[in-house]
């Protein structure tokens, strides 16, 4: 079954210490695939979005993200965490010709001070 | 103002009651969305429209009904409320394909928390 897996239900970090979110797809193809960031009583904020060319992609708020065909990942990265970053981040993918997003279950991550 | 908004942000009501939630847009997109979202489930899409006259179910759209009054409209209704329907509801919107064909960003409003008792 196609399906998007966001492995770790809750990461704890330190303020200034690296982060890494984990998302994996199982698709067929080479789908469209997207970070969003929720913040406490917020709605989604796309963080970045990944179609094609470079894999390595850039996105708000100094995260980053980089797509692996070999390993169906897209994982979620960011060299020093700040306190504002605590939330709930989201993959997402849609595939070529579908016509909604299809979110992983999400990673809520802590950061500690 | 807030390009996507939704009326109303929190609701408590009975079961069996008729609610209704209201979605608006000024982004002048014509694709919107309904998504339901539940502790450790993530996003489930509930109803999608790609424009007024189009009006698809999503993968969880048993219980629930929509209507796509304009363009800029978007309302999600429960015919009957029952407490499983307890969530947080997003709408959404996106624009069509680019001319690259891309996939376009959608752009979700701030919610609305339901609670049926």
């Amino acid at each position: 079954a196609q399906s998007v897996t966001q492995p770790d239900i809750h990461i704890t970090v330190s303020e200034g210490a690296s982060l890494e979110l984990r998302c994996n797809y199982s698709y067929g193809a080479t789908p469209y695939l997207f970070w969003y960031v929720q913040s406490p009583g917020q709605g989604l904020q796309l963080l970045l979005k990944y179609f094609s060319g470079d894999t390595l992609v850039q996105g708000i708020k100094g995260f980053e993200a980089e797509f692996k065909r070999s390993q169906s990942s897209f994982n979620l990265r960011k060299p020093s965490v700040h306190w504002s970053d605590a939330a709930e981040y989201f993959c997402a993918v849609v595939l070529t010709g579908r016509r909604a997003l299809t979110f992983g279950s999400g990673t809520r991550l802590q950061v500690q001070p | 103002d807030a390009d996507v908004t939704q009326t109303p942000r929190n609701r408590i009501t009975k079961t069996g009651k008729r609610i209704m939630l209201e979605c608006s847009q000024t982004k002048g997109h014509d694709r919107m969305y309904w998504y339901r979202q539940d502790p450790g489930l993530g996003l489930r899409l509930i109803y999608y429209s790609f424009d007024v006259k189009d009006i698809n179910k999503g993968e969880i759209s048993d219980g629930y009904s929509v209507s796509r009054q304009a363009q800029a409209k978007f309302s999600l209704s429960l015919e009957s409320a029952i407490p499983n329907q307890t969530a947080l509801y997003f709408c959404a919107t996106s624009g069509t394909l680019d001319i690259a064909g891309s996939y376009n960003e959608q752009f979700f409003g701030p919610g609305t928390r339901l609670t049926v008792l």
